[in-house]
């Protein structure tokens, strides 16, 4: 059984620019969460994808975007980055039977992201 | 709207002396509970966790927790720690209203066992 994975490892940028970052969710997961975890905090929750369409949203500005695929797959996407984007991105993924059923999540490595 | 409060940022121990990290929640519905840990340079592991049921946990690595609903508690203990325990460690919580089941995470307690 493949567990999450993510790519980049790490990644760095300059203000302004766009990234795109990925996940492969673990076998037989369906559902897909994003959380953000800036240097000495916890990670906060993004987005969550489930059936190819965004299923709930933390607060974050419409610049962050993402994207789930027919096998389940990710990207998150952020455009006009600023210094404070910098943060390790964290990809979490789970089976649901339904939008409103508990399931337990699986996390990814993550991907630093630095912004100069 | 759910917060979680981790009362210790760092918590320095004795190798094979016990511990607890203490985690605090705030929500007005009902919530479901867990403790991940974090290693360095590695994504979240999760050490147990409380659906329902019994308000003792066990989990993973030796660790357990209770769940206290008067004092909306969930601390974590080990009664006897390793070096290999030296981590982050980070409780959240989940609500089953949003539909999200989106995670609230403290800002986490870094555990240093000390040989």
């Amino acid at each position: 059984e493949t567990g999450v994975t993510q790519s980049p490892t790490h990644l760095i940028k300059t203000r302004g620019q766009q990234v795109t970052l990925r996940c492969s969710s673990q076998s037989g997961h369906n559902t897909v969460s994003w959380y953000q975890q800036a240097l000495g905090q916890g990670p906060q929750f993004i987005f969550q994808y489930y059936r190819e369409e965004e299923n709930g949203r933390g607060n974050f500005p419409p610049r962050f975007s993402g994207l789930q695929f027919p096998n389940y797959s990710s990207e998150l996407n952020v455009n006009a980055l600023e210094l404070d984007d910098s943060a390790l991105y964290l990809c979490a993924s789970s089976l649901s039977r339904g939008a409103y059923s508990y399931n337990e999540q699986f996390f990814g490595p993550g991907t630093r992201l630095t912004v100069l | 709207a759910q917060s979680v409060t981790q009362l210790d940022s760092q918590v320095p121990v004795f190798e094979e002396a016990p511990v607890e990290l203490r985690c605090n929640y705030s929500s007005s519905v009902s919530v479901y509970l867990f403790w991940y840990v974090q290693y360095p340079n590695q994504g979240l592991q999760l050490l147990l966790k409380y659906l329902s049921g019994s308000t003792l946990v066990k989990g993973i690595n030796g660790f357990e927790a209770e769940f206290n609903k008067s004092q909306t508690s969930f601390h974590l203990r080990k009664p006897s720690v390793h070096i290999s325990d030296t981590a982050e460690y980070f409780c959240a919580v989940s609500v089953d209203q949003t539909g999200a089941n989106n995670l609230f995470f403290g800002t986490g307690t870094r555990l240093t066992v000390i040989p």
